[in-house]
């Protein structure tokens, strides 16, 4: 069983904050790591997948990196809003599974 | 792309009843997923399905736990006599090919009493 383990597990933070959260895994086997962002009652949905060291990516306020060596990526919303209050998991994908970091919760107040 | 959809999205059942939860996926994905979530812990895999075959699963899938891919679109796990401790939030995913992006269903909560 891999450990991806996923700091810190909750966030309290104000509108307009920018914010980041760390995703650490085993960087030994590393194929892909997964963001995906999970309401309530809803299915989670995928925002990256990462394969390269080094790789940034972005979507709106929203962008991660990637460091395969060291075996961490981080998670950036820049200006929070109240819409963007969700949990948001990590995967590392190795040996044809994902194994989930435990996620960190974040809530932004209007 | 579509959304892959859970069935039931709850269901409470007696300890020792059979349970079948369904998923439909989109029919041309080769990999498909079981996870669960207990409350408070984290995500754990439970099966992957390849090709019409379990590909792995997990030491949590034991002999009370099957899959079945019955008419090439429905995606079932059964659990023959349930235990309080499967009381968890089960998820279905499925991807095109492994390691890419993947789709979840919404979760079926499974609470036994």
């Amino acid at each position: 069983i891999l450990n991806v383990e996923q700091s810190p597990q909750s966030l309290h933070v104000q509108e307009g904050d920018s914010t980041n959260f760390t995703c650490s895994f085993p960087s030994s086997n590393f194929y892909a790591l997964h963001w995906y962002r999970w309401e309530t009652a809803k299915s989670p949905e995928a925002l990256f997948v990462m394969t390269l060291n080094g790789d940034e990516k972005k979507k709106g306020r929203i962008s991660a990196t990637l460091n395969t060596k060291e075996g961490y990526s981080y998670l950036y919303i820049k200006g929070s809003q109240p819409e963007d209050s969700a949990t948001y998991l990590c995967a590392s994908f190795n040996f044809n599974k994902f194994y989930f970091g435990s996620g960190t919760k974040l809530n932004v107040k209007p | 792309e579509p959304e892959v959809t859970q069935t039931p999205s709850h269901q409470v059942t007696q300890m020792g009843q059979e349970v079948i939860l369904r998923c439909v996926p989109i029919s041309n994905h080769l990999y498909f997923y079981w996870y669960r979530q207990i409350l408070g812990q984290k995500v754990e895999f439970l099966v992957s399905f390849y090709n019409n075959e379990i590909s792995e699963k997990s030491e949590i899938f034991d002999d009370q736990f099957s899959v079945e891919r019955p008419d090439g679109s429905n995606f079932t796990l059964k659990i023959r006599s349930t235990k309080l401790e499967d009381s968890a939030m089960y998820f279905c995913a499925r991807t095109s090919t492994g390691g890419t992006e993947a789709f979840f269903g919404q979760g079926t909560r499974l609470t036994v009493v």
